[in-house]
């Protein structure tokens, strides 16, 4: 079964200019999660999806969004980059089967990422 | 609340050693204590994981410790090995009124030296 695959793997972009970062989660998960790991902040949770509606958010300023599509494939899109949005984001997958979709059962599985640089 | 405290942040032990990093919490609504392991150029990937109303579990040669009255777990690597050399988060996850999240640990990077 494949994982997560994240695109693009790298990604380098000016201030002021907005991106849009893809995943496709494992097959059968419903569940998309993201997450940015900066080497101060650590992994700081972005947003989960669930059939195609937001479920949670994190505490990130709005030029942060994403989106599923009705496949579980998702997008998130950062708009009006800023220096310090530079960091590998994660995206993460699960089953999602109930309203814990990173419960015990259905456990989360990150893809390798997409570092984005903002110069 | 919602912070999860792990140290130490760097850990050197010697191969066959056992290598012991500790994470403490203050909110009591977690109720899923993962363990990710994460190799440079890769996303974290699941070690072992424990529920609260478990004080132990062991896979191999991982092992979590689960103290609840301390709001304190620990991750335990007996017979450490070179390839074990990773970044290690302990992460605790939160149900919200939908939807839930993983707050995850600083993070602990582990040198095992052959």
């Amino acid at each position: 079964k494949a994982g997560v695959t994240q695109t693009p793997r790298y990604l380098i972009k000016t201030r002021g200019q907005q991106v849009t970062l893809s995943c496709s989660p494992i097959s059968g998960h419903r569940s998309v999660s993201w997450y940015q790991q900066t080497p101060g902040q650590g992994l700081q949770f972005l947003f989960e999806y669930f059939s195609e509606t937001q479920r949670n958010k994190g505490n990130f300023p709005g030029r942060f969004s994403g989106r599923q599509f009705s496949n579980s494939r998702s997008e998130m899109n950062v708009s009006t980059l800023e220096l310090g949005d530079s960091a590998l984001y994660l995206c993460a997958s699960s089953l999602g089967v109930s309203a814990t979709p990173s419960s015990y059962n259905s456990p989360l599985h990150f893809g390798n990422g997409t570092r984005l640089t903002v110069t | 609340q919602q912070q999860v405290k792990q140290s130490p942040q760097s850990l050197i032990v010697q191969k066959g050693g056992i290598s012991i990093i500790n994470c403490a919490y203050e909110n009591t609504a977690f109720d899923y204590f993962p363990w990710y392991q994460q190799f440079p150029g890769k996303g974290p990937a699941l070690l072992i994981a424990i529920r609260p109303d478990v004080s132990e579990k062991k896979e191999g040669r991982f092992t979590i410790s689960f103290n609840k009255s301390a709001k304190q777990f620990s991750l335990h690597i007996m017979d450490s090995q070179p390839g074990d050399s990773a970044t290690y988060f302990c992460a605790a996850r939160t149900e919200e009124t939908s939807g839930s999240r993983l707050t995850f640990g600083e993070g602990t990077q582990l040198t095992v030296n052959p």
